[in-house]
């Protein structure tokens, strides 16, 4: 399967726990985009990252959420001291990004954070 | 500021009708332009995309319309099937390698047989 692949599926932390979602891009795909869809709600922006780079960080919120994507591995979205609010599914995506063809990119399943 | 809006939160379509759904946006450096759907639990699927250099895409039974001077595009869904029913995402972009994928707020379709 050369898709992209997130884990955990689902998760569930108690509040003040750190939780760690990964994300491994489709092969050939060098950027990875973090996106959170909240209950009822629709796909928000986080973090576009490239290996080793942050491209965009506006959509993430200031405080216990980072994202990295190392030259080797997967990247990681972490939330530390967790919150009820934090709950929701998390969405990543990849793209190649070669040039000025249109960015279409491609999502994994998701994790799913529960936060009890 | 929402820079993507789909409206209609959600539509009903007889099976074998045409679906039409409706996106709108605000910002004209965007430069491309996808529309996405969703069934529960699972991530979102790419459809179909256009450039803004076009006025229409299509692929199969999906036909995706762009007019560029009213910032509006369309999803074209003909005949629909009861598969169809999901969550539909549109999303926009901009044309450098730094710009982000902006989504819209969904419309969920229900085909009815």
């Amino acid at each position: 399967n050369a898709g992209v692949m997130q884990n955990p599926r689902h998760l569930v932390r108690r509040r003040g726990q750190e939780a760690r979602l990964r994300c491994s891009p489709m092969k050939g795909h060098s950027h990875v985009y973090w996106y959170r869809q909240l209950p009822e709600e629709g796909l928000k922006f986080m973090v576009y990252l490239q290996k080793e780079n942050i491209i965009d960080e506006s959509g993430m919120p200031k405080e216990r959420f980072s994202a990295e994507f190392p030259k080797e591995g997967p990247s990681i979205l972490r939330i530390q001291q967790v919150v009820r609010g934090d709950s929701a599914a998390y969405f990543c995506a990849s793209s190649p990004r070669q040039g000025s063809s249109g960015n279409t990119i491609y999502f994994g399943e998701g994790s799913w954070l529960t936060v009890v | 500021d929402q820079q993507v809006k789909q409206n209609s939160p959600s539509l009903s379509v007889q099976e074998g009708r045409i679906s039409i759904l409706n996106c709108d946006y605000t910002n004209s450096m965007f430069d491309y332009f996808l529309w996405y759907k969703k069934y529960p639990a699972e991530g979102p699927t790419f459809l179909i995309s256009i450039s803004s250099i076009k006025d229409k895409n299509e692929d199969g039974r999906f036909t995706v319309f762009l007019n560029k001077s009213a910032k509006h595009l369309s999803l074209h869904i003909v005949p629909s099937q009861p598969g169809d029913s999901a969550v539909y995402f549109c999303a926009a972009s901009g044309a450098t390698s730094y710009d982000k994928v902006i989504f819209g707020p969904g419309t969920s379709l229900s085909v009815i047989p």
